[in-house]
């Protein structure tokens, strides 16, 4: 069975510091893995993917994250935040079958500090 | 091109009753998907529609239903609404079937509270 854990129910950072949300997958295969983000009153938006090859894989927005299958961790970063990331972040885990479920973690609320 | 619509945007209904949610996918995409957010349970897939076949179900009860339509706009039914079923309601469209290979746009959801 496949399941996404996100460390941290809310992060705050200055504007302009590292953005760091953590997520940790587990899976029986190496799953897909994904971000999404929801805006308030809003529905998601997807951020970035990794389905297969390059490891780290960039996003929409300055967002990035890297696949590290020996940690087995999917982490979303982002160089300098902006006022305009408030938002929640979502990581997500799919399993490569076309019966497979997505499976979505319990959030990440991302809060920004002027 | 249009988003994602659905409708009603806001839904107050009480126990015992049923309720019907619709949505528009873009133009031109095939597939529908269902999600329920609750602050409880989180994000959690109902249902995934492409040519009017279901092809993939989440893990709810049957009072939970839908159908795609041949235009691709899709609807879902609940039946005996219960207190937690009260959630926003998202739909979300993508040109092809698969979630994996094809990028999902989703609606800003219809809010449904039971009462």
């Amino acid at each position: 069975a496949q399941s996404v854990t996100q460390l941290g129910s809310h992060v705050s950072v200055s504007e302009g510091a590292l953005v760091l949300l953590r997520c940790n997958y587990s899976s029986s295969v190496p799953p897909y893995l994904f971000w999404y983000v929801q805006y308030p009153n809003q529905g998601l938006q997807l951020l970035l993917k990794y389905t297969t090859g390059a490891t780290l894989v960039k996003g929409i927005n300055g967002f990035e994250a890297e696949f590290k299958k020996s940690e087995t961790s999917f982490h979303l970063t982002k160089p300098s935040a902006h006022m305009s990331d408030a938002a929640e972040y979502f990581c997500a885990v799919m399993g490569y079958s076309s019966a497979s479920k997505i499976i979505f973690g319990s959030g990440t609320r991302l809060s920004i500090r002027p | 091109k249009a988003g994602v619509t659905q409708t009603p945007r806001y839904l107050i209904k009480t126990r015992g009753q049923q309720v019907t949610l619709s949505c528009s996918p873009i133009s031109g995409h095939r597939s529908v998907s269902w999600y329920q957010q609750t602050p409880g349970q989180g994000l959690q897939f109902l249902f995934e529609y492409f040519s009017e076949t279901q092809r993939n179900k989440g893990n709810f009860p049957g009072r939970f239903s839908g159908r795609q339509f041949s235009n691709s706009r899709s609807e879902m039914n609940v039946s005996t609404l219960e207190l937690g079923d009260s959630a926003l309601y998202l739909c979300a469209s993508s040109l092809e079937v698969s979630q994996l290979t094809d990028t999902q746009y989703f609606g800003p959801g219809t809010r449904l509270t039971v009462l």
